[in-house]
């Protein structure tokens, strides 16, 4: 089936302003991650959504961000009066569950993400 | 709390030869170890795992990873380069001592020319 798809592919904002960036899992896939990429550097962990709880927000960098998730499937990264700091690219992952079962982990499967550029 | 280093920002192979890209690791307890690559303006790609058994894994496209746990590395080996190998590559851990999250390298840029 299709793969994990995020939107909007780019987004320009200004300072200050509210933004959302979508996140579509891969089909049954009941855990949902968001990462950061900054420019030069690797990414960094953001938020862990297993079902539609998030057991794991230690990521998010301030309380201007936010996620959500419902009916197991779609999730909304919410970044309030953006600053600078956070222009990235915002990348989505998904897998079938997050904690390991019987020895077996699932891999993560990553979206396009979503090139964030805060003016 | 776990960490992951690339110490080489960019890496280059003439195609043909054989190529690592290195990764160290620090974690508390038995890691998970992952490469991931990443094409432009596209997702990372799942390359290989090693979770547990033998300490050579073989992932796709022909890439080799091998554990070294008193080393504590896992770098990423390929016996022959192929132009359509670069790509930016990062080395990931997630620890085994709970939370799912990934940890993640800074990335090596691997450049292989004719």
């Amino acid at each position: 089936g299709a793969g994990v798809s995020q939107s909007p592919s780019n987004k320009v904002t200004e300072k200050g302003k509210d933004v959302e960036l979508r996140c579509d899992p891969i089909s049954g896939h009941t855990a949902l991650y968001w990462y950061r990429q900054r420019l030069g550097q690797g990414l960094e962990f953001l938020i862990y959504f297993q079902g539609n709880s998030a057991p794991d927000k230690s990521g998010l960098p301030s309380d201007r961000f936010s996620a959500e998730r419902t009916g197991e499937s779609v999730s909304t990264l919410t970044i309030q009066r953006t600053q600078q700091e956070d222009s990235a690219v915002y990348l989505c992952a998904s897998s079938l569950r997050g904690e390991v079962a019987g020895g077996r982990y699932n891999e993560q499967f990553f979206g396009p993400g979503t090139r964030l550029t805060v003016l | 709390a776990q960490s992951v280093a690339q110490p080489e920002d960019q890496v280059n192979v003439a195609e043909g030869n054989p190529l690592t890209v290195k990764c160290t690791y620090s974690v508390s307890g038995n890691p998970y170890l992952f490469w991931y690559v990443q094409y432009p303006n596209r997702g990372l790609q799942f390359l290989l795992k090693y979770i547990t058994g033998d300490n050579l894994v073989k992932g796709s496209y022909g890439f080799e990873a091998e554990f070294n746990k008193s080393q504590t590395s896992f770098h990423l080996k390929k016996p022959s380069a192929l132009v359509s190998d670069s790509a930016l590559y990062f080395c990931a851990v997630r620890s085994t001592g709970g939370g799912n999250k990934l940890t993640f390298g800074t990335g090596t840029q691997l450049k292989v020319e004719l």
